[in-house]
C-alpha cells in the first residue's frame, strides 16, 4: 500500500503567494527526494535530503527533512506562474523509491 | 549532458498484443527503476535492477517482465496487453544501487496506449 502520503492534493494560489506541500511516511526513510513534473512531462529531480533535520534552499524553494526522517516539506515563497506543475516527494526505503501522490500547484497570474 | 533515454516515446497497441519498452540509463549508472504513471496518478514502482540483477519488485503484473542487460540498458516486456495498461512508463537510473543516497534521473517516458 501507499507508504508515502502527500498533502494537499491540489493547491491554487495567486501569483506572489506562498505554497507548501507536505510529505509523510509511515516508516523511517533513508533519504527523500523532491521532483517536479510539468503537465505532459516527466519528473525532474529538484533536491535530495539525507540528514535528520536537514534544510536546503534553492532560490525561492525551501526543503526540510524531519528530525525522525519520516516527513518532509517543500515551501515556495512568492510563487510565479513558472512554478505550475505537480510536486512529488519520493522516499527511499528498503531499496525502493516510494512516490507520494503529488501536489498539483496552479498559480493564477 | 547525457540523460536517460527511453524508446519509443509513444506506442499504440491493441488488446492482447505485446509491447517492449526500452531504457538506456545515464552512462555509468548501474541501477534502473521502472515506474507506471496512470492519468492523474503518481508514479507507481514496478521493478528495479542493480548490476543486471533484479533488486526489487513492486506492483508489476505477472504479464510484465523486465531485465537489465550487460550494457545496463533495460527492457520492459508487456504481454497480453489490457486497456488498463495504458499509461506513461518512466525509467529512472541512478548510481550505486537502490540503497545508495543518490538521486534518480528520469527519462521522458513512453506513453503506451492500448486500444
Amino acid at each position: 500500500g501507499q507508504q508515502v502520503m502527500q498533502i494537499p492534493q491540489y493547491q491554487h494560489v495567486q501569483e506572489g503567494e506562498d505554497f507548501t506541500t507536505y510529505c509523510n511516511s509511515s516508516t523511517t526513510l533513508s533519504n527523500i527526494q523532491w521532483y517536479k513534473q510539468r503537465p505532459g512531462g516527466h519528473p525532474v529531480f529538484l533536491i535530495q535530503l539525507v540528514k535528520s533535520g536537514e534544510v536546503k534552499k534553492q532560490k525561492r524553494l525551501t526543503f526540510q527533512f524531519g528530525e525522525a526522517k519520516k516527513n518532509s516539506s517543500l515551501h515556495i515563497t512568492a510563487t510565479q506562474t513558472t512554478d505550475v506543475g505537480t510536486y512529488f516527494c519520493a522516499g527511499l526505503n528498503f531499496n525502493k523509491f516510494y512516490f507520494g501522490s503529488g501536489t498539483k500547484l496552479n498559480v493564477k497570474p | 549532458a547525457a540523460g536517460v533515454i527511453q524508446s519509443p516515446r509513444h506506442l499504440i497497441k491493441e488488446k492482447r498484443e505485446t509491447a517492449t519498452l526500452k531504457c538506456y540509463p545515464i552512462p555509468r549508472h548501474d541501477t534502473v527503476y521502472w515506474y507506471q504513471q496512470g492519468p492523474g496518478q503518481d508514479p507507481q514502482f514496478l521493478i528495479s535492477f542493480y548490476e543486471k540483477m533484479q533488486s526489487d519488485k513492486g506492483s508489476i503484473p505477472d504479464r510484465f517482465s523486465a531485465q537489465q542487460f550487460s550494457d545496463y540498458h533495460s527492457e520492459l516486456n508487456m504481454s497480453s496487453l489490457e486497456l488498463g495498461d495504458s499509461a506513461l512508463y518512466f525509467c529512472a537510473s541512478s548510481l550505486g544501487g537502490p540503497g545508495a543516497n543518490t538521486e534518480a534521473f528520469f527519462g521522458q517516458g513512453t506513453r503506451l496506449t492500448v486500444v
